[in-house]
């Protein structure tokens, strides 16, 4: 099983201020096979990004994915209020499925 | 509307069962695979099941399998886990999600869940 790691755990930012989110997996996930997800409390995930770098339906440009392999970035230029909330990035290059433990965006 | 909307959580006991379901609408139910998702309380998602569009692949999850059973009505466009046996550990939220291609692993389309609560 691939195990994801993301960090930091918690990022302290301001609105307007750049997020960088890091998704580390224990072996290659196999060409670029990695989801992005946000998820608001009381919500259901919402996708992001699919092939570590395609934006979603409706994702705004400000989103945008990277890497391949072992080492994956979300990265969101110029954080809006409705940006604060926990992401999960999702590898599918191998079975089982499996999702990083979060990384919760924070206003500062 | 393009929806899922999740029911049949609850409160049960070790060792019972309950049903969940997931009613989806807006889009054709039998051109897409779907996936039961969960999470559980303050934790991390979890993938738990997947099963095709036909109903002919199914797969599960080792922390389920032989205890789970995926299963679908596209006449009612309708997707169901039967939960048996049930453990304290899968106390969780479960949410019905779509793959939007044909494999793609990925989920474009989740509902709100519903709340599986395992307890004494």
């Amino acid at each position: 099983e691939i195990v994801l790691t993301q960090s930091p755990g918690t990022l302290s930012l301001s609105p307007g201020e750049r997020a960088t989110l890091s998704c580390r997996a224990s072996q290659s996930v196999g060409s670029r096979f990695l989801a992005w997800y946000q998820q608001k409390p009381g919500q259901a995930p919402r996708l992001l990004i699919y092939g570590a770098s395609n934006r979603a339906t409706g994702i705004p440009d400000r989103f945008s994915g990277s890497g391949s392999g072992t080492d994956f970035t979300l990265a969101i230029s110029g954080l809006e209020p409705e940006d604060f909330a926990v992401y999960y990035c999702q590898q599918y290059g191998s079975s089982p499925l499996t999702f990083g433990g979060g990384t919760k965006v924070e206003i500062k | 509307e393009v929806q899922l909307v999740e029911s049949g959580g609850g409160l049960v006991q070790p060792g019972g069962s309950l049903r969940l379901s997931c009613a989806a609408s807006g889009f054709t139910f039998d051109n897409y695979e779907m996936n039961w998702v969960r999470q559980a309380p303050g934790k991390g998602l979890e993938w738990v099941s997947y099963i095709s569009g036909s109903g002919t692949a199914i797969y599960y999850a080792d922390s389920v399998r032989g205890r789970f059973t995926i299963s679908r009505d596209n006449a009612k466009n309708s997707l169901y886990l039967q939960m048996n046996n049930l453990r304290v550990d899968d106390t969780a939220v479960y949410y019905c999600a779509r793959d939007p291609a044909y494999r793609n692993w990925y989920f474009d389309l989740w509902g709100r869940g519903t709340l599986v609560t395992v307890s004494s």
